[in-house]
């Protein structure tokens, strides 16, 4: 059974730092990875998806990585920013039933003070 | 523009009273979807429709209800809530689910949902 695992939980950074959110999956089987954004009392953005073909990703300040071999994925954020505070979410995408599935993480809430 | 709308965004209902949440995506998306988020658990899926009159359990199904009548909506229905349904709830879609290249999922604004 698919695990999607985050570390940390939680994390309060300076703004301007450089950091490093980790995810982690124990099937290596999967199609895709994408990382997504949720605010408080919101629902979900879309920030980046992965190909299971693909290495990595850039969008703007943000870079994401896959190994699936190793089965994990980062989410690396340059120059964070007040604005950059959220919880960020892993999800992968697997083949299930016939379709294919979401598998989240529990997320890691990021909190960048000024 | 191109969104998932959910109603209502908060509820607070009793044990035991019928409700429906609604959801509508206006992309032509033939996925949908609903979870359930809980501290701690992430997002859960509940169940997922692959197109109209296609829908299947997902992970925590027990409770609840779905329908696809239409391609737009899938709403979500609680036929005798308990507290132990208190939650937010999701509703997504994507264009499509097959093959290796899949389909960007978009999310709405989620239900909070108390159940006394």
């Amino acid at each position: 059974k698919q695990e999607v695992t985050q570390i940390p939980a939680a994390l309060s950074v300076p703004e301007g730092e450089n950091l490093v959110l980790n995810c982690s999956f124990t099937d290596s089987a999967i199609y895709n990875l994408q990382w997504f954004r949720q605010d408080p009392g919101k629902g979900l953005t879309s920030l980046l998806l992965i190909q299971s073909s693909q290495r990595e990703q850039t969008s703007g300040r943000l870079n994401a990585s896959l190994d699936k071999s190793s089965g994990r994925s980062t989410l690396y954020i340059a120059a964070s920013q007040p604005g950059d505070s959220a919880t960020y979410l892993c999800a992968v995408i697997m083949r299930s039933g016939g379709y294919n599935k979401l598998i989240f993480g529990a997320g890691t809430r990021l909190a960048v003070h000024p | 523009e191109a969104q998932v709308t959910q109603n209502p965004r908060y509820l607070i209902t009793v044990t035991g009273k019928k409700l429906t949440v609604t959801c509508s995506q206006n992309m032509n998306h033939e996925y949908m979807s609903w979870y359930r988020q809980d501290p701690g658990l992430g997002l859960r899926q509940i169940y997922y429709s692959m197109n109209v009159e296609v829908t299947d359990k997902g992970d925590v199904p027990e409770g609840y209800k779905v329908s696809r009548k239409e391609k737009r909506n899938f709403p979500l229905i609680l036929e005798s809530p308990s507290p132990n349904q208190t939650s937010l709830y999701f509703c997504a879609s994507s264009l499509g689910t097959s093959g290796r290249r899949s389909y960007e999922q978009y999310f709405g604004p989620g239900t909070r949902l108390t159940v006394t």
